[in-house]
């Protein structure tokens, strides 16, 4: 079975300024899909960002860039230029191959400070 | 349409109730899932559709059972629930195949409350 680490429970940025949040995976899997979920109090999960394994250029998203490091199974997620609206829960999620299961780290709460 | 909806919002019932969950979504995904949220955790998957067949349960107590009627729709129905089961539940879909790296679409949830 394939599991997802957050390390980090909690991180706090000033307003424009950049942060990094950690994910890192197991897998014995060598095709899968790794994401970036966003959930603001709100509730609603919102999609960030996504990276095919396969693929070695990492993915971009307008300020949400990721750094894919697939041999060391890692995936993390920057945030440049941090907005107020940046501030929520952020999951890092694992597709299998088969594509029927999506499993979550812990999650990374985001405090943005004006 | 590029929402999955999900009602209702919010639901309070008793440990003798029977009630149900909706799911739906117009955008032709051919699997559709039901996570479980506690509070200040990760979802937890629950239930998997593909094609409108059970796919995967996740080992949940047969006091949840799931239906999917057609493929836009999918509930979930609830019966003699025990407190511990206060939860968001969390309705998602996705495209199956090829197409599958879009990632899932999430409802924005249902805040059950069981007293």
């Amino acid at each position: 079975a394939q599991t997802v680490t957050q390390s980090q429970p909690e991180m706090s940025v000033q307003e424009a300024e950049t942060v990094t949040l950690s994910c890192t995976y197991d897998t014995s899997e060598s095709d899968y899909y790794l994401f970036w979920y966003k959930q603001p109090p709100s509730r609603q999960m919102i999609l960030v960002i996504r990276q095919e394994a396969y693929k070695q250029q990492n993915a971009t998203e307008n300020r949400f860039s990721v750094n894919f490091q697939k041999a060391a199974k890692s995936f993390s997620l920057k945030i440049s230029d941090s907005q107020l609206g940046d501030a929520a829960m952020y999951f890092c999620a694992y597709e299998n191959n088969a594509g029927n299961m999506l499993t979550f780290g812990g999650g990374t709460r985001l405090m943005v400070k004006p | 349409d590029t929402e999955v909806t999900q009602t209702p919002k919010h639901l309070v019932m008793g440990m003798t109730n029977k009630k149900s969950l909706k799911c739906e979504q117009h955008m032709g995904h051919r699997a559709m899932y039901w996570y479980k949220q506690k509070a200040k955790k990760p979802p937890e998957l629950m239930f998997v559709y593909s094609y409108e067949k059970l796919s995967i349960n996740e080992s949940v107590p047969s006091r949840f059972s799931p239906e999917c009627p057609n493929s836009s729709l999918l509930n979930l129905h609830l019966h003699a629930l025990q407190p511990e089961d206060s939860a968001l539940y969390l309705c998602a879909s996705s495209q199956m195949g090829l197409d599958r790296s879009y990632g899932y679409t999430f409802g924005s949830g249902t805040r059950l409350t069981v007293v």
